[in-house]
């Protein structure tokens, strides 16, 4: 079984914070996906990262792949109420055919 | 170019029926995933289906089946509800199977209600 774990499960910030997603695995992944769901919709697609020690950004954030491909972290700055949501990770592994996904962080923005 | 559609939106059925669950991937993908989340569970990966054959299969009771159409469309069925089948189901499509590289784009899902 490859399990994600993600912390922390909830975090609420007031608007211009920075905050830090982790995404934990003893599995080596081919490579690792980051979603944001927003209530009443499926995830969206952020970013892919397949490289060990990988680093991506877009815009305000921050993601980087983990040089093991075990774990991920993402970061954002001066994080904004349009953030708010639920950010889900998912280590894909080749061979298994299949996702799989964290239990996500549910990031709250205040204004 | 339209995303993913998944019909219905929403639904409530009582235990022992049974359900299925439509699935319209984007123009030009042939495999198409499904997953159900729960509050308590998370995202779980159901089973995946690429040019009408099923790939893969995630631990789920054999009342949890799935099918997928020439046309790429797919459908999945849960047979015998029970209150616990109550979730999200979600469907993701890819133009191949699931990789490396491969970008899953999610419909809204079905929300599924048990009573």
């Amino acid at each position: 079984t490859q399990l994600l774990e993600q912390s922390p499960q909830f975090l609420s910030i007031q608007e211009g914070e920075n905050l830090t997603v982790y995404c934990n695995s003893s599995s080596v992944f081919s490579s690792l996906q980051w979603y944001r769901q927003e209530p009443g919709e499926g995830p969206v697609l952020l970013v892919t990262v397949v490289t060990g020690g990988e680093v991506k950004k877009l815009k305000r954030l921050t993601f980087q792949f983990g040089d093991a491909r075990k774990d991920s972290s993402l970061h954002i700055t001066a994080a904004q109420p349009g953030d708010t949501g639920l950010y889900l990770c998912a280590g894909v592994h080749t061979n298994a055919g299949k996702s799989t996904f964290g239990d996500g962080t549910t990031l709250t923005v205040k204004p | 170019k339209a995303g993913v559609t998944q019909t219905p939106r929403y639904l409530i059925k009582t235990r022992g029926q049974q359900v299925t669950l439509s699935c319209s991937p984007i123009s030009g993908h042939r495999s198409v995933s499904w997953y159900q989340q729960t509050p308590g569970q998370g995202l779980q990966f159901l089973f995946e289906y690429f040019s009408e054959t099923q790939r893969n299969k995630g631990n789920f009771p054999g009342r949890f089946s799935g099918r997928q159409f020439s046309n790429s469309r797919s459908e999945m069925n849960v047979s015998t509800l029970e209150l616990g089948d109550s979730a999200l189901y979600l469907c993701a499509s890819s133009v191949q199977p699931t990789g490396a590289n491969e970008k899953l784009f999610f419909g809204s899902g079905t929300q599924l209600s048990v009573l």
